[in-house]
């Protein structure tokens, strides 16, 4: 059956430190796989997707079939990024997507 | 900018109780989407909308779970009788071309 997981509920870094946040899929079919976002107070907002390799706020993910992972990673983290990530794979059988359980990121001054 | 409208954005009620949730999408968003979030959790879709049909609705509790899109615009999510274990955010998106979601601010429903 079709699975995102995120294996870190919480992710606490220092200001400047790189950031990795794990994301693995399981999926028979194509996946595509999305990083949502969502700041304190905000509304979930799409971060970045696999399919369009571009770096957003820093942030880059790249896919990697063979170890079905998407892992979202930035050099160095800044204050502002403390939110909870949530990595989303979609199935090309119906465009539904299926949702982590997310990362709370903490970005320490 | 279009935002995704939700009301009520909190919402108590007594279990047994009828309870719905209303969603108005952006404009030109042919497919609607309902969530149910729980503590802790990821989003889980409960019913799609493409229009004023529905899509999937595989994962809704039809015993107490109904949803409505009538003019394939603005859509309501009713629960009744509503249960302690339907306590959870419910989130409303919307797409036009199924790559990005665009989410509404939610509704949190606590049943007591």
């Amino acid at each position: 059956a079709q699975r995102v997981t995120q294996p870190e509920k919480l992710l606490s870094v220092f200001k400047g430190a790189p950031v990795e946040l794990k994301c693995n899929y399981s999926y028979s079919g194509s996946p595509e796989l999305f990083w949502y976002v969502q700041y304190s107070r905000q509304r979930l907002q799409l971060l970045l997707r696999h399919i369009s390799r571009e770096s957003i706020k820093g942030f880059t993910a790249d896919l990697n079939k063979g170890e079905t992972s998407f892992h979202l990673k930035k050099p160095f983290a800044q204050e502002e990024d403390s939110a909870m990530y949530y990595c989303a794979l979609r199935m090309d059988s119906n465009y539904q997507l299926i949702w982590g359980a997310g990362t709370k990121l903490i970005i320490k001054p | 900018e279009a935002e995704v409208a939700q009301s009520p954005r909190y919402k108590i009620t007594e279990k047994s109780q009828a309870v719905a949730f209303w969603c108005d999408p952006i404009s030109g968003h042919a497919t609607l989407y309902w969530y149910r979030q729980i503590l802790g959790q990821g989003p889980e879709l409960l019913v799609q909308f493409q229009d004023e049909s529905v899509v999937d609705d595989s994962q809704l509790p039809k015993d107490r779970f109904s949803a409505e899109r009538l003019k394939g615009v603005d859509s309501t999510l009713k629960i009744q009788p509503a249960e302690l274990g339907d306590s959870a955010m419910y989130l409303c998106a919307s797409s036009r071309n199924f790559y990005e979601q665009y989410f509404g601010p939610g509704t949190r429903l606590t049943v007591t």
